[in-house]
């Protein structure tokens, strides 16, 4: 069974902080890693798709980094602000086909 | 239009009822996702269209029903559902198979 685990399940932070969490996935049969935003009464809506080891990405005041060989991305908010409140998934595709697996998910919650 | 549209927003059947949820897509995109996503858990796919061919099927009871009458159309047919089908069903596409996913809104779906 492949299982991503993201950590931590939640996260309270105030206005202005820096913020990270982690999504720990099988480093064999690596394809892709998803990462999406999810805010309640909304659509998740995709983040970013990383492919490469050492792949980084950046949109905004987010980024993600990505370890293939060890099976992990990391993902950054710098100077958090209440509309970042959301939910943040990470999903992985193996190299044997098959379907997209999420994780648990982080729900960040930022405070004014 | 980078929109994935669900009809009904929610929806609340028997369990002898026979109804019908549809999504549409106008984004050219040649995936197309079923998920069910139940409280705090993350979505957990059921049924994925690769160039209008059911190309996954994650083992999901025969009382759900996909149809995929053109590219930008997709249904899930529902009949003799049970309580424990209530959920969120989140309808999703792609450009293609592992790349990022657009997300329509759910339809909510409480069966009584």
């Amino acid at each position: 069974i492949l299982n991503v685990e993201q950590s931590p399940q939640s996260l309270h932070v105030q206005e202005g902080d820096s913020t990270n969490f982690t999504c720990s996935f099988p480093s064999s049969n690596f394809y892709a890693l998803h990462w999406y935003r999810w805010e309640t009464a909304k659509s998740p809506e995709a983040l970013f798709v990383m492919t490469l080891n050492g792949d980084e990405k950046k949109k905004g005041r987010i980024s993600a980094t990505l370890n293939t060989k060890e099976g992990y991305s990391y993902l950054y908010i710098k100077g958090s602000q209440p509309e970042d409140s959301a939910t943040y998934l990470c999903a992985f595709y193996t190299n044997q086909g098959g379907k997209l697996i999420f994780g648990q998910g982080t729900e960040l919650s930022v405070k004014p | 239009d980078t929109e994935v549209t669900q009809t009904p927003k929610h929806l609340v059947m028997g369990m002898t009822n026979k109804k019908s949820l549809k999504c549409e897509q106008h984004m050219g995109h040649r995936a197309m996702y079923w998920y069910k996503q139940k409280a705090k858990k993350p979505p957990e796919l059921m049924f994925v269209y690769s160039y209008e061919k059911l190309s996954i099927n994650e083992s999901v009871p025969s009382r759900f029903s996909p149809e995929c009458p053109n590219s930008s159309l997709l249904n899930l047919h529902l009949h003799a559902l049970q309580p424990e089908d209530s959920a969120l069903y989140l309808c999703a596409s792609s450009q293609a198979y592992t790349y990022e996913q657009y997300f329509g809104p759910g339809t909510r779906l409480t069966v009584t």
